[in-house]
């Protein structure tokens, strides 16, 4: 099946600061959505965005299908912005999401 | 806007018990998934349902079950329950035929002890 690696695993920034956080996936996809998961347990839409540029408030993301990858940018961060943040992929083959293990953000006052 | 609902949030089983969580899609969705959700771990797909039928299977134990009624909600259906089965349990739905994204629902977190 489709690999989808994400990096870094973790990071710690202060509030304020920005941050681009990285998918890369090892087949062509039909779907790649970003999620963000909040300290109750929530999957949060952030982007569904199998190619191009999508820009929502403080984040913006970036997918580049022909050289398999995604980018989420988050500007300015808030301490609210504290969570796991998931880039998930559908395979050209079916529906399924396959998930990347996810990039712990945590923002100090 | 609605959102995909699911119950109950939180449900605690005995080993060896029988567990059944429900899924309600957003209205007019036609496709429902299962993931499940270790602690500390991805999301890991289990099963889907198209217009009411299987239409895709991941690792979903054979202890579990699945089906989708005819007004479209979803029911897994959990027998035998072992400690490993402790997990945050979502269902999504989308349309195929627009932007396929996949909604989530809230999740139902169960313990087994």
């Amino acid at each position: 099946g489709i690999q989808v690696e994400q990096s870094p695993p973790d990071l710690i920034l202060q509030e304020g600061a920005n941050s681009t956080l990285r998918c890369n996936f090892s087949d062509s996809v039909n779907n790649l959505q970003w999620f963000h998961q909040n300290p109750w347990g929530q999957l949060i839409n952030l982007f569904y965005i199998p190619s191009g540029t999508k820009q929502n408030g403080r984040l913006s993301a970036t997918t580049v299908a022909t050289e398999r990858y995604s980018l989420l940018y988050i500007s300015s961060s808030q301490t609210t912005d504290s969570g796991v943040y998931f880039c998930a992929v559908e395979e050209t083959s079916g529906s399924r999401l396959t998930f990347g293990e996810g990039t712990q953000l945590t923002v100090n006052p | 806007a609605a959102g995909v609902i699911q119950s109950p949030r939180h449900l605690i089983k005995e080993k060896r018990e029988t567990a059944t969580l429900k899924c309600y899609p957003i209205p007019r969705h036609d496709t429902v998934y299962w993931y499940q959700q270790g602690p500390g771990q991805d999301p890991q797909f289990l099963i889907s349902f198209y217009e009411k039928m299987q239409s895709d299977k991941g690792s979903i134990p054979d202890r579990f079950s699945a089906q989708q009624f005819s007004d479209y909600h979803s029911e897994l259906n959990m027998s035998s329950l072992e400690l490993g089965d402790s997990a945050l349990y979502f269902c999504a739905s989308s349309l195929t035929s627009g932007e396929e994204t996949q909604y989530f629902g809230p999740g139902t977190r169960l313990l087994v002890l």
